[in-house]
């Protein structure tokens, strides 16, 4: 059964309090992984798009990477704008998109 | 261009009124999506269809219908809704392989039922 399961649940940092968080996943035959970020009362907002193991992809202060069981976002440095819900999703074969519960991130000035 | 449009974005019902959320998207996308996010449980997969004519059970297909009308349409159907059907629902496009590979999603239909 395919399964994404996002950790922690919530995270507050300080500003410029370097961290990462983590999804963790099982699918039948990856198509990609993707993260979005979410603002209270609005849709998911696109960030990045991962295919393979070993892959990595960065923006501003957000990097991504890619195993074969997991996928890591790195936050550098962040700033209180960064505060959001962090959201983690796999492609299966067969074209379903599931995603995790997400990870709420606070940034304190 | 107007993406991936949703109607209606906010509706009440009583227990057992039935309703349908339409779902458009103008980008020629092959994947269509019915997802519902509930607080702190993510977005739940409701159905899906991989291309038109096809639709496929999601986490959560219980109590839901869905119909793909067309390659641009894809609607969510409630017969008989339940307070436990409360939430907000995201309709999402996939254009498979391509720039990005994502996912484009409607604003959403706050729903809530009494």
């Amino acid at each position: 059964e395919d399964q994404v399961t996002q950790s922690p649940e919530a995270l507050r940092l300080q500003e410029g309090e370097s961290s990462s968080l983590n999804c963790s996943y099982t699918v039948s035959g990856l198509r990609g992984l993707f993260w979005y970020r979410q603002d209270p009362g609005k849709g998911p907002e696109f960030l990045f798009t991962l295919y393979s193991a070993g892959e990595e992809k960065e923006k501003e202060r957000l990097k991504a990477t890619l195993t074969k069981k997991e996928s890591f976002l790195h936050i550098t440095a962040p700033k209180p704008e960064d505060s959001a819900t962090y959201l983690c999703a796999v492609r299966s074969r067969d074209d379903k998109i599931i995603f995790g519960k997400g990870t709420r991130l606070h940034i304190l000035p | 261009n107007a993406g991936v449009t949703q109607t209606p974005k906010f509706q009440v019902l009583k227990t057992g009124q039935s309703m349908t959320l339409q779902c458009a998207q103008d980008m020629n996308h092959n994947s269509m999506y019915w997802y519902r996010q509930d607080p702190g449980m993510g977005l739940r997969l409701i159905y899906y269809s991989a291309s038109e004519g096809t639709t496929d059970k999601g986490e959560v297909p219980n109590g839901y219908n869905v119909s793909r009308l067309n390659k641009r349409e894809f609607s969510l159907r409630l017969e008989s809704a339940a307070p436990s059907q409360t939430s907000v629902y995201f309709c999402a496009s996939h254009g498979g392989a391509g720039v990005g590979n994502e996912q484009f999603f409607g604003p959403g239909t706050r729903l809530t039922v009494l």
